[in-house]
């Protein structure tokens, strides 16, 4: 597609529920990344994919977040039994995945999730 | 492990006006650090970057930013600010090369724009 395209724009859910947000990479991009920026905070990284390799997931903060990427291009981030502290924008971005050079990103619009 | 930071929460410059968004960095080889901006409604952009060579790197919508390994810092600049560049700054700081994509941003800083 023309950008990184993530849905739902915005979800709102009751604390306890899953969610699931999904996100569709540029179209020959191998890397993929999931951040999370909340209000008054900078983005926070939650994990990244990269071809085949295993994903780096090193920034999801507890067992209840999760993410997998299917045939290598749309990902999927679950938040299983949703805490009121989840409640962010999820960024969704991805790029060549030349890390070498430190390629550029290129982010989608987010999901603005709201746990109450 | 790297880190970021800016210290201007919130900036307002009146149009035509010179700008400068500080951003600082910690980090302990080379970095790698990028400038990117939100706009209302809008996704991420990059604006620029610096990897090597050439301090003073130039970027998009007449941005500019200059890395001082002395003072560890990034500071973007525009000479002349426009209306439209009211919108949210990150400055991001990313690890070495097998990780340079792992970045690690500041929080922000927006900017308003007076006319």
């Amino acid at each position: 597609g023309a950008g990184v395209s993530q849905s739902p724009s915005n979800k709102v859910t009751e604390k306890g529920k899953d969610v699931e947000l999904r996100c569709d990479p540029i179209s020959g991009h191998t890397a993929l990344y999931w951040y999370r920026q909340s209000l008054g905070q900078g983005l926070e990284f939650l994990i990244y994919f990269q071809g085949n390799s295993a994903p780096d997931k090193s920034g999801l903060p507890s067992d209840r977040f999760s993410a997998e990427r299917t045939g290598g291009s749309v990902s999927t981030l679950t938040i299983q039994r949703t805490q009121q502290e989840d409640s962010a924008v999820y960024l969704c971005a991805s790029s060549l995945g030349d890390r070498q050079r430190g390629e550029k990103l290129f982010f989608g619009s987010g999901t603005q999730l709201s746990v109450l | 492990a790297q880190s970021v930071t800016q210290p201007d929460i919130h900036i307002t410059v009146s149009e035509g006006a010179s700008l400068e968004l500080r951003c600082n960095y910690s980090y302990g080889a080379t970095p790698y650090l990028f400038w990117y901006v939100q706009s209302p409604g809008q996704g991420l952009q990059l604006l620029l970057k610096y990897f090597s060579g050439d301090t003073l790197v130039q970027g998009i919508k007449g941005f500019e930013a200059e890395f001082k390994r002395s003072q560890s810092s990034f500071n973007l600049r525009k000479p002349s600010v426009h209306w439209s560049d009211a919108a949210e700054y990150f400055c991001a700081v990313g690890a070495g090369t097998g990780t340079a994509s792992k970045l690690t941003f500041g929080t922000g800083t927006r900017l308003q724009v007076t006319l």
